[in-house]
Order: structure tokens, then C-alpha cells, then sequence
């Protein structure tokens, strides 16, 4: 059972590029989450999902996008990167009392 | 969800008992306590969780007390593994899942 899967697990992007972090779950769970946390603090929520087709924002949305078309995946996008998107990207996914974390994407933008 | 404090960090010494404390004065009657830790560098990995009962599973007991404004994770044996920021939640539970808000957590070294 590989939980949930996150790629790449390091990234370097200059300012202005763009990309897509990757995360996929095999276990069915309707609620996605998106994470990120800088240095030395604790993980802030940028997006989730409830299910397929729906998603909302979280805490700090501001230069993210998601999409939800399956159950399974629920990939973030960074349309221009900016140094202060410089975090540890973290996907989790949920049914009930637990939530599942994948290992984390580093992303370094410079 | 309900606001929680937590000490920022402690140590405990390995094989003894760690005690984390939390406060969570504002907790509304459906909410839920939950832990997570966080082992360096590592996705956040769930604990526990509990309503008002006291509840104990393989990793650790929580403690909550009857006005269920404060709870404790008790670590029974700290082994050099159980390193890691702890993080207290509280929130509504809801079957189909939940989003989760991370405060500070408590960063706990256990030492030889």
C-alpha cells in the first residue's frame, strides 16, 4: 500500500518558471490537503479538495492552483515562482480521525 | 477549531515517561483532541485522538481532562526515535475527513 506519493522530492526553479508538484493517493480518501512549511515553522494549508471536481482555498493560497479531476490525484501548480515559495510542500490526504502524509516536495526557488 | 498552546520545546530523558501538555480552553463539545508528530524532515504522521475518554493505542495515551480544556500525550517509554515536533489539534470530526490547522507544536528531544 503506497499511502500517498509525492514528486519530485527536490526541486530548483528560477523566478518566473513554472511547475507542478505531483500527489496521488491509492487509498480512495475523498479530502486532499496541500501544505507548505518554511523553516523552523509549522505547516500552513494552501488548498484542498473534498472530492473530484471540487476544491477550495486554504490559508495561504496566493500563487497556487489546483485542479481535482480524480479521486486519486490532486497535483499544485506554480504558474510564477517567486523566492518566497522557497518551502517544503507537503500532500496529505484523509477519511475519519486520520490524515496521511506524503514525504514532501523541497522546493528551492532562486 | 479550537486554539491550542503548547510549550515550544522539552526534553525528556529515554526509557522515562514524556509528558506533553496541551491547552485547548475554547474547545467546543464535538471537537475532537488529535496529535500528530513530526520526525525531522518527514511528512506528519497521526498519533492519537480523543473526545473525553482517555484513549490508549500502540504509540501512546492521551489524557483529557473532565472539562476537556487541556490534555496531555503521554509517551510511555521515550526511545531516541520519538525526536520529533509534536503537534495538538483540535477539530470538528467529521467521517468523510477534515482539514487540519498546525500551531507551533512542541519540539521534544529525548536524550541517552
Amino acid at each position: 500500500n503506497a499511502g500517498v506519493t509525492q514528486t519530485p522530492k527536490f526541486r530548483i526553479l528560477k523566478i518566473g518558471q513554472s511547475m507542478t508538484l505531483q500527489c496521488t493517493q491509492d487509498m480512495n480518501h475523498n479530502y486532499m490537503y496541500w501544505y507548505r512549511q518554511d523553516p523552523g515553522m509549522g505547516l500552513k494549508l494552501i488548498y484542498y479538495s473534498v472530492g473530484a471536481g471540487i476544491t477550495d482555498k486554504g490559508e495561504v493560497p496566493n500563487g497556487y492552483n489546483v485542479s481535482r479531476s480524480t479521486t486519486e490525484d490532486f497535483p499544485l501548480r506554480l504558474e510564477l515562482a517567486a523566492p518566497s515559495q522557497t518551502s517544503v510542500y507537503f500532500c496529505a490526504s484523509s477519511y475519519g480521525e486520520k490524515a496521511f502524509f506524503g514525504q514532501g516536495t523541497r522546493l528551492t526557488v532562486v | 477549531d479550537a486554539k491550542t498552546t503548547q510549550p515550544p520545546s522539552m526534553d525528556c530523558a529515554e526509557g522515562r515517561a514524556a509528558n506533553l501538555p496541551c491547552n485547548h480552553s475554547t474547545i467546543s463539545g464535538n471537537e475532537y483532541v488529535y496529535w500528530y508528530r513530526q520526525i525531522h524532515s518527514q511528512g506528519p504522521q497521526y498519533i492519537i485522538h480523543g473526545l473525553k475518554n482517555n484513549e490508549t493505542n500502540e504509540m501512546a495515551s492521551l489524557i483529557i481532562t473532565e472539562d476537556r480544556k487541556s490534555s496531555t500525550l503521554i509517551l510511555p517509554h521515550a526511545t531516541l526515535r520519538d525526536t520529533a515536533v509534536y503537534y495538538c489539534i483540535v477539530r470538528v470530526y467529521k467521517a468523510a475527513g477534515n482539514k487540519l490547522t498546525f500551531g507551533g507544536g512542541t519540539r521534544v528531544l529525548v536524550k541517552p
